[in-house]
């Protein structure tokens, strides 16, 4: 069946690298996307990669797709404490699919 | 543009009683959707409409009704609220146009926070 799977936690130092990875298991995804929620906010978009990409970079953000082995990450590069908050890794099927598979969240934790 | 917003934010309700949460979008977006939030679970996909006058069901729909009559509006109804209802629900929207060039983008609502007792 459908699932996306991440780890739950993550602690790391001001001005570290945070890596948070995620597996999924729909090899049709088109695009695979990282959400970023603050405490008592909804989620919002951090970044997106096309399933054809192997990396895609956005300032401080690095995103790996792994297609073989059906694993995504995401890298922020110089860690802020602005930085803490659940990042969601979610993937969206073939065109004409409406459903996204969710992980679980990974909680990152920054600390001064 | 309010983008999409969600009300109550807080609601205590005891069993078997009935709401309704409300989800209202501005961006005329053709697909909206009902998410849970639960602890170490990530979020479960409930209802999700793709216009009006059509929705379907998504990964937990039993004990929610949906009804989509115009673009902008998507209530999500608990009939006769359940303990495991008590949970954190998120109301999404995004646009299905585009083609190739929509990333399919889901825009989230703040939350409502429902506590069946």
């Amino acid at each position: 069946g459908e699932d996306v799977e991440q780890s739950l936690f993550l602690s790391v130092r001001e001005g570290d690298s945070s890596v948070i990875n995620c597996t999924y298991t729909d090899s049709s995804s088109t695009y695979l996307y990282w959400y970023k929620q603050e405490p008592g906010a909804g989620l919002q978009l951090l970044t997106y990669i096309f399933s054809n990409m192997d990396m895609k970079q956005d300032q401080r953000l690095t995103v790996l797709l792994n297609k073989k082995d059906k694993h995504l990450s995401l890298r922020i590069a110089d860690t802020q404490t602005g930085d803490s908050a659940i990042y969601f890794c979610a993937e969206k099927g073939r065109p004409g699919t409406y459903k996204y598979i969710f992980g679980t969240g990974t909680r990152l934790k920054v600390l001064a | 543009n309010a983008g999409v917003t969600q009300t109550p934010k807080f609601q205590v309700l005891k069993t078997g009683q009935s709401m309704t949460l409300q989800c209202a979008q501005d961006m005329n977006h053709e697909y909206m959707s009902w998410y849970r939030q639960d602890p170490g679970m990530g979020l479960r996909l409930i209802h999700y409409s793709v216009g009006a006058g059509i929705t379907d069901q998504g990964e937990v729909p039993n004990g929610y009704n949906v009804s989509r009559s115009t673009t902008e509006d998507f209530p999500l109804r608990l009939l006769s609220a359940a303990p495991s209802q008590t949970s954190v629900y998120f109301c999404a929207s995004r646009r299905l146009a585009g083609g190739l060039s929509n990333t399919g983008e889901l825009f989230f609502g703040e939350g409502s926070r429902l506590t069946v007792l």
